[in-house]
């Protein structure tokens, strides 16, 4: 059964600090690795597709990385608007486009 | 990327009664998806729904309680069938983007049974 793990659950950051966030996963092979950031109230928001070991993509202060059991998603001098929750989730290389999700990483980032 | 919008915004019902929350999209897509987002849980993917096929259900999910329609490429609708409490959730619609794996999420649907 595919599942992905996110870690930390919670993060209070000061603004500028900088920090990451992993998401662990098991999937039967992998198609896509997909990060989403979530304002309260809202849908997810995409934010980077990463399809194989050793692939980054960057977004202003955001970094994603992937090797074959983690990503990273790298957060360099955070500003208060960058405070969400950051889902991941993993697409398997079947006939499917089922995303399985993580049950994502809060972050707070004060002034 | 698609603009994606659902009605209701929220609701709050009965036990026993039905919600159908309707998903619109500007511009056709082959797929479309439902998923669930309880409270402190992750995002849960209910059914598929392609047009001019039936929907195909995830494990746990049956059509019976949760009735799909897709009439078209813009358009679909999620039925929440004899509600319970459990039921109390967000439910999400998400197209998948043509020619590539990503999928683009709607506002979501705030759903309280008492």
């Amino acid at each position: 059964e595919d599942q992905v793990t996110q870690s930390p659950e919670a993060l209070r950051l000061q603004e500028g600090e900088s920090s990451s966030l992993n998401c662990s996963y098991t999937v039967s092979g992998l198609r896509g690795l997909f990060w989403y950031r979530q304002d309260p109230g809202k849908g997810p928001e995409f934010l980077f597709t990463l399809y194989s070991a050793g692939e980054e993509k960057e977004k202003e202060r955001l970094k994603a990385t992937l090797t074959k059991k983690e990503s990273f998603l790298h957060i360099t001098a955070p500003k208060p608007e960058d405070s969400a929750t950051y889902l991941c989730a993993v697409q398997a290389d079947t006939g499917f486009q089922k995303l399985v999700f993580g049950t994502g990483t809060r972050l707070l980032v004060s002034p | 990327s698609a603009v994606i919008s659902q009605k209701p915004s929220r609701d709050i019902c009965q036990r026993g009664t039905s919600l159908t929350i309707q998903c619109q999209v500007d511009s056709q897509v082959t797929m479309m998806f439902w998923y669930r987002q309880q409270p402190g849980q992750s995002l849960t993917l209910i059914a598929t729904a392609n047009q001019g096929s039936e929907a195909t259900y995830e494990s746990g999910f049956v059509i019976d309680k949760f009735p799909i329609s897709r009439p078209n490429l813009t358009f679909s609708t999620l039925t929440v069938s004899n509600m319970s409490p459990e039921d109390s959730s967000i439910y999400l619609c998400s197209v998948g983007a043509g020619g590539t794996y990503e999928q683009y999420f709607g506002p979501g649907t705030r759903l309280t049974v008492t």
